[in-house]
C-alpha cells in the first residue's frame, strides 16, 4: 500500500460546480497536510496548509482533514476555468528543518466554461 | 517577500554530458532547501535536502549530486547524464516549518 493515494483522474466539471479532491494515507504519524496547485509546465504553488484534523477555509477553497479515517479533501466552490490545473496533496509527520513531504501523484482538473 | 529562482528553464543535453542546475532564494536567510524530480505518472521524488551551507542529505542513490556553496544557493549536478535523468526538476525552500515553496522548475531532456 502506498503511503499517499490520490484519485488519478482526470476530472472535468462545468464552471460553477463544486469540486471535491481527495487523498487517503496509511501513515498515522502524518499530522501536517498541504494542497498544491500546479499549472502546466510550472512549479507547484502552495494553496492550503493545515495541522491535524479539522477544516480550514480560504475564499472558495476549503481543506478538510479527518485523521481518524486518514482522509483529506480539498473543496473548490464556484469553480472557474482558471482553477484548471493539477492538484497535489502532500503531508508530513513533523515540522522543522528535517521535515519531509510525501506527495500524492496529483489529479488534473479541467473546468469547462 | 521571498522569491525562488531556477535556471535554466529548459535544457536539452546528450547522454554522457555533465549537468549543473542552479537554484537561489531571495528574501530570507538560512532556508532549508530541497531538490525534487517530477516524472510523468510518478509524482514528486525528493532527491536532496540541505539545512545549511555544505550540509547535504541524499534521499535516493543515483547519478546526481547536490551542493550548497552559499546560504541561499543550491546546485544540482551530474558528471554523466543518463536517459533516465530526464524530467522536471524542482527546487523548494522552507523555514523551520512544514510548508515548502517551489520554484518554477527546470525541464531537462536527455537525448
Amino acid at each position: 500500500q502506498k503511503e499517499v493515494e490520490q484519485d488519478p483522474g482526470p476530472l472535468s466539471v462545468p464552471e460553477g460546480a463544486i469540486v471535491s479532491l481527495n487523498c487517503t494515507y496509511s501513515n498515522s504519524a502524518f499530522q501536517y497536510f498541504m494542497w498544491y496547485r500546479q499549472y502546466s509546465r510550472k512549479g507547484p504553488e502552495l494553496l492550503m496548509y493545515t495541522y491535524s484534523s479539522g477544516n480550514k477555509e480560504d475564499g472558495r477553497f476549503t481543506a478538510q482533514v479527518d485523521k481518524s479515517s486518514k482522509y483529506i479533501s480539498l473543496f473548490i466552490r464556484d469553480s472557474q476555468p482558471s482553477d484548471s490545473a493539477t492538484y497535489l496533496c502532500a503531508m508530513s509527520a513533523n515540522t522543522g528543518a528535517n521535515s519531509k513531504l510525501t506527495f500524492g501523484k496529483g489529479i488534473t482538473l479541467s473546468v469547462r466554461p | 517577500s521571498q522569491t525562488i529562482h531556477q535556471w535554466p528553464a529548459t535544457l536539452v543535453q546528450p547522454v554522457g554530458s555533465p549537468l549543473s542546475l542552479e537554484c537561489t532564494v531571495e528574501g530570507t536567510s538560512n532556508p532549508n532547501l530541497y531538490w525534487y524530480r517530477q516524472a510523468a505518472g510518478r509524482g514528486l521524488q525528493l532527491l536532496f535536502y540541505s539545512v545549511g551551507i555544505g550540509q547535504i542529505s541524499s534521499e535516493v542513490p543515483q547519478n546526481l549530486s547536490a551542493s550548497r556553496p552559499q546560504d541561499r544557493q543550491f546546485i544540482l549536478s551530474s558528471k554523466k547524464l543518463l536517459l533516465s535523468d530526464s524530467g522536471f526538476y524542482l527546487c523548494a525552500w522552507s523555514r523551520d516549518t512544514y510548508e515548502q515553496y517551489f520554484g518554477p522548475g527546470t525541464r531537462l531532456t536527455v537525448t
